[in-house]
């Protein structure tokens, strides 16, 4: 079956500056590739996601890459805010979802 | 759009009793609806498949006689946890998928918190 890895499993930045979250994954029959905000005591939440015929996608401050070829998709969030603060899980769509192991991101003021 | 939720959002249970756990999509009609577990600080553990009117499909290593789903109608999932025991104590959330030819997504509820005591 697919296998997901999540890099890393913790991070910390200051406010205003940049944050990515990076995932492989081994199969390459997956073809749509989530990814979900966790706030504590919360079921996870989309943000954004990205098909396996596109390679980037951006919503305002959040922005999602995706190399095939690697088998590897990133998380970007720009301009982090303290409210950015949360467990982020990336996931991969075969006949079913796969998800990494989350991160946790910690914005600080 | 795309609204999924769970009930009870917490529930303390007796060992030995069983309980009930709601999902409901509440602004589409959910052709796949999913149950996973999440134990603290750790990723999310699927349970089980369901389709609407069917049977649900069960991950390896959970048992089917004691984590009773059940997917009625396309707006309603339920999990029944059969003699609880406090090794069943978690995070139980579901998610809801409606599979057509663009769409992919599967959006969560916001989980119920399970105590057995």
């Amino acid at each position: 079956g697919e296998n997901v890895e999540q890099h890393p499993s913790t991070l910390s930045v200051q406010e205003g500056d940049s944050a990515v979250i990076k995932c492989t994954y081994s199969d390459s029959a997956s073809n749509y590739f989530p990814w979900y905000k966790q706030e504590l005591g919360k079921g996870p939440q989309l943000i954004i996601d990205i098909r396996s015929n596109v390679g980037e996608k951006k919503d305002q401050r959040i922005a999602v890459t995706l190399n095939k070829t690697a088998k590897h998709f990133s998380l970007h969030i720009t301009e982090t805010q303290p409210e950015d603060s949360a467990v982020y899980f990336c996931a991969a769509l075969t006949n079913q979802f796969y998800f990494g192991t989350g991160t946790s991101l910690t914005v600080i003021p | 759009g795309a609204v999924v939720s769970q009930h009870p959002s917490w529930v303390i249970c007796k060992s030995g009793t069983s309980v009930k756990i709601e999902c409901r999509s509440l602004d589409f009609q959910a052709t796949t609806m999913f149950w996973y577990r999440q134990f603290p600080k750790q990723s999310l553990m699927l349970m089980a498949t369901s389709n609407e009117g069917s049977k649900a499909t069960y991950e390896q290593g959970v048992e089917k006689d004691k984590f009773l789903i059940n997917h009625a109608s396309l707006t309603l999932s339920t999990l029944t946890v059969t003699s609880a025991h406090p090794e069943d104590s978690s995070f139980y959330i579901c998610s809801a998928s409606s599979r057509g030819t663009n769409s992919y997504e599967q959006y969560f509820g916001p989980g119920t918190r399970l105590t057995v005591t």
